[in-house]
C-alpha cells in the first residue's frame, strides 16, 4: 500500500519566516510533486521532481524553492513567508505507473 | 501552455439521478485522463482513469467518455448516493516516465437526499 506521509497537518508561521514543508514517500516513485490548493482555483502545480537533485518549475513556482536530496524526500520551501502563501499544500508522488498518491496535506496559516 | 478546463463548479443533484462533470483539454499530445474524487478533509484519490486509445470506460456506476477530435472528456456517475457528494478533478497528462499532470479547477458536487 503506497504511503505519502507530510510532516505537519497544521502549521502556523509569521510573514518573513522560513518554512519546510516536507513530504516523505515509501514506494520508490521517481516523480514527486508539490501543489497548493486553494477555493476555486483546484490544484495548482507549485514545482515537481522526476529524480533526485532534479527539478522542474510547475505553474505557481514564484516565493517557493524545492530540495530532492533522496528519492524518497522532497521538501518545498518558503523562503520568506508571506499572508498570500496561506493556503492547503499538498504533496503527491508517482512511479512508472499511472496513479498519483497524494498525502494528507498540510494546512499552512501565514499571520 | 497546457490547460484544464472543468465544468460546472458546482453540482447539485436529487439522489439516484446523474450527474455528468465536463472537462476540455489544450494540449492535443496528451494521452492519459484521470479522474479523481476529493472528499472533504481528505486527500484526492484516483476513481477512473481512460487512455487515448479508448472512447469509453465504465466501473459500476462510473463511467467516463473521450472525444479526442474534439479535446474533452466527462465523467458520468449514474445513481448517485449520498458518499458520491465531494469534489472532483479532472486531469490530463502526456504518459511518460517524467511528466506533469493538469489538473481542472474542480466540480463540488452535491447529492439531495
Amino acid at each position: 500500500d503506497v504511503k505519502v506521509t507530510q510532516s505537519s497537518r497544521y502549521l502556523v508561521k509569521r510573514t518573513g519566516e522560513k518554512v519546510f514543508l516536507e513530504c516523505v514517500q515509501d514506494m520508490d516513485h521517481e516523480n514527486m510533486f508539490w501543489y497548493r490548493q486553494d477555493p476555486g482555483l483546484g490544484l495548482r502545480l507549485i514545482y515537481f521532481s522526476y529524480d533526485v537533485k532534479m527539478k522542474e518549475k510547475g505553474d505557481i513556482p514564484e516565493g517557493y524553492s524545492v530540495s530532492r536530496e533522496k528519492k524518497e524526500r522532497f521538501s518545498l520551501i518558503l523562503e520568506s513567508a508571506s499572508t498570500n502563501q496561506t493556503s492547503m499544500y499538498l504533496c503527491a508522488s508517482r512511479g512508472t505507473e499511472d496513479e498519483q498518491y497524494f498525502g494528507p496535506g498540510t494546512r499552512l496559516t501565514v499571520t | 501552455g497546457e490547460n484544464v478546463e472543468q465544468h460546472p463548479s458546482t453540482l447539485s443533484v436529487q439522489e439516484g439521478d446523474s450527474a455528468v462533470i465536463k472537462c476540455t483539454y489544450s494540449d492535443s499530445a496528451s494521452n492519459y485522463f484521470p479522474w479523481y474524487k476529493q472528499e472533504l478533509g481528505k486527500r484526492p484519490q484516483l476513481i477512473i482513469d481512460i487512455r487515448s486509445n479508448v472512447g469509453e470506460k465504465k466501473d459500476q456506476r462510473i463511467a467516463v467518455t473521450l472525444n479526442k477530435t474534439a479535446k474533452h472528456f466527462s465523467l458520468h456517475i449514474t445513481e448517485t448516493q449520498p458518499e458520491d457528494s465531494a469534489v472532483y478533478f479532472c486531469a490530463a497528462t502526456l504518459q511518460s516516465s517524467a511528466s506533469k499532470i493538469i489538473f481542472g479547477s474542480g466540480t463540488r458536487l452535491s447529492i439531495r437526499p
